[in-house]
């Protein structure tokens, strides 16, 4: 019965590497955000998959930036070249589209804590 | 351009009397809102939405009105009680394109003193 968790909780790397997230969903949910937050901001969308495909990646701010979601479960969420600026926590949702609902409702991981050196 | 704006970066209340956030959004495009309510170190908790068909939505001890006209919602906290302490985001959604994405503000944080 766990919630949406996300591994590792913190990672540390130096600028120019590459570094892969991991989000679990909520078993059974269709629905998968990835949303990034800056120190003094709150969540930023970065993508959104309906199943295995990304109903929306207009958040994603540039082509460093790849998420994956290959069996419609896990979902990846991978950086190359990190930058400085990259430095967020990385948080993600997961929810049950149902069918007529207005909006679902989004259940989110603790977040990976992301430090570029 | 921030489509969600909170003004208020904290709020300090007393326990027992009232906590009021307030959130304004740009977009009329919105047609559903939300507030989330984070801990550090955890990820937001849906607290309490409302679809814009409505002016009014109430759950418990919290409230949440909206007023379309003014492009502001706000949510009432009564009693507040010391584990309201907490960072409250505003969001919206309007499913544009499909996505249910949400739109956040910067966040309150709202702390209720014993």
């Amino acid at each position: 019965g766990a919630g949406v968790s996300q591994t590792p909780s913190n990672k540390v790397t130096e600028k120019g590497k590459y570094v892969e997230l991991r989000c679990d969903p909520i078993s059974g949910h269709t629905a998968l955000y990835w949303y990034r937050q800056s120190l003094g901001q709150g969540p930023e969308f970065l993508i959104y998959f309906q199943g295995t495909g990304a109903a929306d990646d207009s958040g994603l701010p540039n082509d460093r930036f790849f998420a994956v979601r290959p069996e419609g479960s896990v979902s990846t969420l991978k950086i190359q070249r990190t930058e400085r600026g990259d430095s967020a926590v990385y948080l993600c949702a997961s929810s049950l589209t149902k069918a007529g609902s207005v909006v679902d409702e989004q259940f989110f991981g603790p977040g990976t804590r992301l430090t570029v050196l | 351009d921030q489509q969600v704006k909170q003004n208020s970066p904290s709020l300090s209340v007393q326990e027992g009397r009232i906590s009021i956030l307030n959130c304004d959004y740009t977009n009329s495009m919105f047609d559903y809102f939300l507030w989330y309510k984070k801990y550090p170190a955890e990820g937001p908790t849906f607290l309490i939405s409302i679809s814009s068909i409505k002016d009014k939505n109430e759950d418990g001890r919290f409230t949440v009105f909206l007023n379309k006209s003014a492009k502001h919602l706000s949510l009432h906290i009564v009693p507040s009680q010391p584990g309201d302490s907490a960072v409250y985001f505003c969001a919206a959604s309007g499913r544009q394109g499909g996505s249910e994405k949400l739109v956040f503000g910067k966040g309150t944080k709202l702390t209720v003193n014993p």
